[in-house]
């Protein structure tokens, strides 16, 4: 199994473009997730899913959007890019319930200028 | 207050000595506790999770849980240069996990 897969592995972005950041992972987990770490800083929670068709808001939605169409994929798109989203990002899964271990992807880091 | 806090600054041990790592939580409510262990520009790792009161043990790493004292550690016996890194704590609680800051360990050869 691969895991927890993530592209790209980096990326500079002007501000107001737009980009999605691709998740995938092959272990048939039901709950996938998308953080975000600033230097220095914990782990954020942006938005987080239970199952295909089912997303909702984490602590920091704010400027980003996600959709889970499969079991696998779990996309988390930027629409208008701003240097406050410059950050590490890190999408995760986690199986059979949500207070179960999370298992990470090796993350995307954006620079937004 | 923050949900979880890690309040210590970095931790420098001589190598093969104990290094210990403290967790409050703010969630009296949180169900599942966990260490994770993150190398400079790579993803968090699980180390040890915890989920009831007591002592966990798992090779070097021992995890200690105190619900009633809202209070999570980890013990690393027997460091070792490897076991430098940023050691992150996380809580369950109210559908999230919740991460504290981080504490960095330096083993010193």
């Amino acid at each position: 199994n691969a895991g927890v897969t993530q592209t790209p592995k980096f990326r500079i972005l002007k501000i107001g473009q737009s980009m999605t950041l691709q998740c995938a992972q092959d272990m048939n987990h039901n709950y996938m997730y998308w953080y975000r770490q600033d230097p220095g800083m914990g782990l954020k929670l942006i938005y987080y899913s239970v199952g295909a068709g089912i997303t909702d808001k984490g602590e920091v939605p704010n400027g980003y959007n996600v959709s889970r169409s499969t079991t696998e994929d779990f996309p988390l798109r930027l629409e208008l890019a701003a240097p406050s989203q410059t950050s590490v990002y890190f999408c995760a899964s986690s199986y059979p319930r949500q207070e179960e271990t999370q298992y990470f992807g090796p993350g995307t880091r954006l620079l937004v200028l | 207050q923050k949900e979880v806090e890690q309040n210590s600054g970095p931790l420098s041990v001589p190598e093969g000595a104990i290094a210990s790592l403290n967790c409050t939580y703010s969630d009296r409510g949180s169900q599942s506790f966990f260490w994770y262990r993150q190398y400079s520009g790579k993803s968090p790792e699980l180390i040890m999770s915890i989920y009831s009161n007591g002592d966990k043990e798992d090779g070097r790493f021992t995890a200690q849980l105190n619900k009633a004292s809202q209070y999570v550690s980890l013990l690393i016996r027997d460091s070792q240069p490897s076991d430098s890194a940023t050691y992150l704590c996380a809580a369950y609680g109210n559908n999230r996990l919740a991460f504290g800051k981080g504490n960095q360990v330096v083993v010193i050869p």
